[in-house]
């Protein structure tokens, strides 16, 4: 069974604070990483979709990495502002799997107070 | 642009009847619609996939003929949950993608079965 870990499971930030959450993943067969951001009440919004080594890709205020070989990739909120509040998924994607399966870990939800 | 619609949002039924849930892409062509269930305080799990014209392809312990899956056009799928029970309740949450390898979501349904 593939296992994809968040953490922190919850997240509670002041406006205006830098965060960031872990995403660790099978380092084998990997094809790809998805993140979302999942505002309660609403559709998962796609964030990044990282595919190589080392790529790190920059959305306004959040950026991500990825580390394919160790199998973690870091997302990273410069500047939390309370918009931010959301959970946000991982999705690790390998070889092999069906059409693109998603296999996605718990989430990590943050909280930013204004 | 890559909007993807659900309905209902929410439903509560009696044990032992059959609840429907549509999922819409609605500008674009889905080639492909996926749908995910989650339990409270679990990770959004694959169910099944479904190509349009085709059958769906099943995950693993998902039972095919409690959970119908229809995907007659490039932008409607739905999921049918027969005879459904307590055990049944749940959220429900579809995607869809054209050919690219991103999964865009709809925002998902709560389904309660008293």
């Amino acid at each position: 069974i593939l296992n994809v870990e968040q953490s922190p499971q919850s997240l509670h930030v002041q406006e205006g604070d830098s965060t960031n959450f872990t995403c660790s993943f099978p380092s084998s067969n990997f094809y790809a990483l998805h993140w979302y951001r999942w505002e309660t009440a609403k559709s998962p919004e796609a964030l990044f979709v990282m595919t190589l080594n080392g790529d790190e890709k920059k959305k306004g205020r959040i950026s991500a990495t990825l580390n394919t070989k160790e199998g973690y990739s870091y997302l990273y909120i410069k500047g939390s502002q309370p918009e931010d509040s959301a959970t946000y998924l991982c999705a690790f994607v390998g070889y092999g799997g069906s059409q693109g399966n998603l296999i996605f870990g718990k989430g990590t939800k943050l909280s930013v107070k204004p | 642009g890559a909007v993807v619609s659900q309905h209902p949002s929410r439903v509560i039924c009696k044990s032992g009847t059959s609840v429907k849930i549509e999922c819409r892409s609605l500008d674009f062509q889905a080639t492909t619609m996926f749908w995910y269930r989650q339990f409270p305080k679990k990770s959004l799990m694959l169910m099944a996939t479904s190509n349009e014209g085709s059958k769906a392809t099943y995950e693993q312990g998902v039972e095919k003929d409690k959970f119908l899956i229809n995907h007659a056009s490039l932008t409607l799928s739905t999921l049918t949950v027969t005879s459904a029970h307590p055990e049944d309740s749940s959220f429900y949450i579809c995607s869809a993608k054209t050919g690219a390898d991103t999964q865009y979501f709809g925002p998902g349904t709560r389904l309660t079965v008293l």
